[in-house]
């Protein structure tokens, strides 16, 4: 079946520390996202892609990072240098010439 | 710059009531309007679209107008089912050139009780 897939599902960290999160699509979208969610803040985009090798920083990027060196993948790296990094982050992509993203499933990253 | 905004929650209905959800937009062109669902620990998944003014989206019941003139998105269903409890987000995209960034409302948490 085609879709997002988003890994792990539930991630725990400790302060200080990088993390990497995964986010592979089989749908053969051109562009991905990264969103970051929190109670009651609806979703803030952190990085995007429209083509492989290029992304550009969305309205909180700050502390994070993204490479995009394959169609398919788009890992968000969380670094110690984003303050409150506890929350749920979303990827997404979509298609060419369509407005509508496909989102995965998410994952729940907790710093402690 | 671009912006949503939809009615704070949480609502709670009974089962077959009808639920109303407001959402309005801010854009500088002629954006396309969405509605997103999110249930417990998962991801969105879009509900329905529309892509220009006075078109109708609507999927499983839910329907919303792409209302123009009030710049207004409103979700409705005329029956609701405790299935259709989650959180809905209101978001629209930009429709220039190759960027398609999604921005969102704030969500609407919906309860619906038997």
């Amino acid at each position: 079946d085609g879709g997002i897939t988003q890994s792990p599902k539930y991630l725990f960290r400790k302060e200080g520390q990088n993390v990497t999160l995964s986010c592979e699509q089989n749908l053969n979208h051109d562009a991905m996202y990264w969103y970051r969610q929190d109670p009651g803040q609806g979703l803030r985009l952190i990085y995007y892609s429209q083509i492989v090798n290029d992304f550009q920083k969305g309205d909180i990027a700050e502390g994070y990072s993204v490479s995009r060196e394959k169609k398919e993948s788009f890992p968000l790296t969380v670094t110690s240098a984003q303050k409150n990094p506890t929350a749920f982050y979303l990827c997404a992509s979509s298609p060419p010439l369509r407005t509508e993203a496909f989102f995965g499933q998410g994952t729940r990253l907790t710093v402690v | 710059g671009d912006s949503v905004t939809q009615m704070e929650g949480p609502v709670t209905l009974s089962e077959e009531a009808f639920l109303t959800i407001n959402c309005t937009y801010t854009a500088t062109g002629y954006p396309s309007l969405f509605w997103y669902v999110q249930y417990p620990g998962e991801g969105l998944q879009l509900l329905l679209k529309a892509t220009k003014a006075d078109d109708k989206g609507s999927n499983k019941g839910f329907e919303a107008t792409y209302r123009k003139e009030t710049t207004s998105f409103h979700l409705e269903k005329g029956s609701v089912q405790v299935s259709d409890s989650a959180v809905y987000f209101c978001a629209l995209s930009e429709s220039g050139g190759s960027n398609y960034k999604l921005t969102f409302g704030k969500g609407t948490l919906l309860t619906v009780n038997p």
